[in-house]
């Protein structure tokens, strides 16, 4: 059972194009909610990540919108480059928890 | 700069050999992890390390098992490789703590025929 959904799987804009990848779970008790970014022959990397006491948090270019009660979380990157093109994770966890529950990626591509 | 490394980027098996990926990280991190990356099915944690000589399965530790030593080294063996564990093999490492972020090693692209 995936703990955390992720649409859409793959992702095509223009340059200057602001990609949206959204993410939902079920578990209300998560309470940490990083996004990884893995570029091509590269393993993920943390790229931003959010507490569930805020509604949304920008970093550069990336923002992380925040929906608790919808336990819906999604990312926006504004005026998107081809230097983005990448896989984009969710994921989610909990205090205690050992590991991170990742969605099933997000394949951004970034026309010039 | 920290880093995470596999022994092998690209691997090569046939069905029924014994395969062993290695993974080191010089963080002096205590949690380990190994996940396998397939496409549709995101990432998927195999098993997991707390500390030297501790594990725990994760999500899909069938037909896996892990080898913990030394603080630095997280082994993933395969007993019997299947056609069905082709696919990337991922390694991660994270101080200890649910919130801490936790580093990549490059992945080891596995096939076995």
């Amino acid at each position: 059972q995936q703990q955390v959904k992720q649409s859409p799987q793959s992702l095509i804009v223009q340059k200057g194009g602001i990609p949206i990848i959204n993410c939902a779970y079920e578990n209300t008790a998560f309470d940490y909610f990083p996004w990884y970014q893995q570029f091509p022959g590269k393993g993920p990397a943390l790229l931003i990540a959010i507490r569930p006491d805020v509604s949304e948090k920008k970093e550069g270019r990336f923002t992380i919108s925040f929906n608790k009660s919808a336990k819906q979380f999604s990312l926006h990157i504004m005026d998107s480059q081809p230097g983005d093109s990448a896989t984009y994770f969710c994921a989610a966890t909990l205090t205690g928890a050992n590991n991170l529950f990742f969605g099933t990626g997000t394949r951004l591509t970034v026309i010039p | 700069d920290v880093k995470v490394t596999q022994s092998s980027r690209y691997l090569v098996k046939r069905t029924g050999e014994k395969v062993f990926l290695e993974c080191v990280q010089d963080m002096d991190h205590e949690n380990m992890f190994w996940y396998r990356q397939d496409p549709g099915l995101g990432l998927r944690l195999i098993y997991f390390s707390y500390d030297v000589k501790m594990k725990e399965k994760g999500d899909i530790p069938e037909g896996y098992s892990v080898s913990r030593e030394k603080k630095e080294r997280f082994s993933l063996i395969l007993e019997s490789a299947s056609t069905n564990q082709t696919s990337m093999y991922l390694c991660a490492s994270r101080k200890l703590g649910s919130y801490n972020e936790q580093f990549f090693g490059p992945g080891t692209r596995l096939t076995v025929l």
